[in-house]
């Protein structure tokens, strides 16, 4: 949907390694978003990125960090990975913020041991 | 944090019944309301963005109705079939913050 591929998409690390999750669009949208899904929670949002080089945090941005240096890509980092950090990882991008729909990622499972 | 809730938070229906959850969503701000649909194992899917009071918004068997002034949003589905069987999201905005997600409604439909 909307041309959005995640890497990896299965992934099981040790805590404390570092992690990049990458998300590559083919739309050319200027959002994009970082979500977590975990049981009884919502999907929430991580880091979002409203253009080349500009982001901003979400709701959970704790041990997170993110990176935009071309439109199509939106790497989220990990940098010590803990286990809290186990989760389905969501990339999403929209043509426009808020008003028109997201277009999701097939996600990445991310085990932390 | 803004608290979206959708009801019920799961439901089995028989294929061919009429069927409907509600989003409830704080009433000021308001700035969207979207619904999406969500199979297993897949992502999910933009079903319908909703801006104004009123609006009503129907693809195929699915519909919504959006009530910003008492903060709920309805979604319907007429004569549930078994691939109607997903997990339905509802997701508000408000004009200061980002979307935020309710948990969802899960749907099975038998046939």
């Amino acid at each position: 949907d909307a041309g959005i591929t995640q890497s990896p998409r299965h992934k099981v690390t040790e805590t404390g390694t570092p992690v990049t999750l990458r998300c590559h669009q083919t739309e050319n949208h200027r959002y994009m978003y970082w979500y977590r899904q975990d049981p009884g929670h919502g999907l929430r949002l991580i880091h979002y990125s409203y253009g080349v080089k500009d982001t901003d945090k979400g709701e959970v941005s704790d041990g997170y960090s993110v990176s935009r240096s071309k439109t199509e890509d939106f790497l989220l980092t990990l940098e010590s990975a803990t286990s809290s950090q186990t989760s389905v990882y969501f990339c999403a991008t929209a043509d426009r913020e808020g008003n028109q729909p997201q277009h999701f990622g097939d996600g990445t499972r991310l085990s932390i041991l | 944090i803004l608290n979206v809730e959708q009801s019920p938070q799961s439901l089995h229906v028989q294929e061919g019944d009429s069927t409907n959850f509600t989003c409830s969503f704080p009433s000021s701000n308001f700035y969207a309301l979207h619904w999406y649909r969500w199979e297993t194992a897949k992502s999910p899917e933009a079903l319908f963005v909703m801006t104004l009071n009123g609006d009503e918004k129907k693809k195929g068997r699915i519909s919504a109705t959006l009530n910003t002034k008492e903060g709920y949003s309805y979604l319907y589905i007429k004569g549930s079939q078994p691939e109607d069987s997903a997990t339905y999201l509802c997701a508000f905005r408000s004009n200061t913050d980002k979307l935020i997600f309710g948990t969802g409604t899960r749907l099975q439909v038998f046939p």
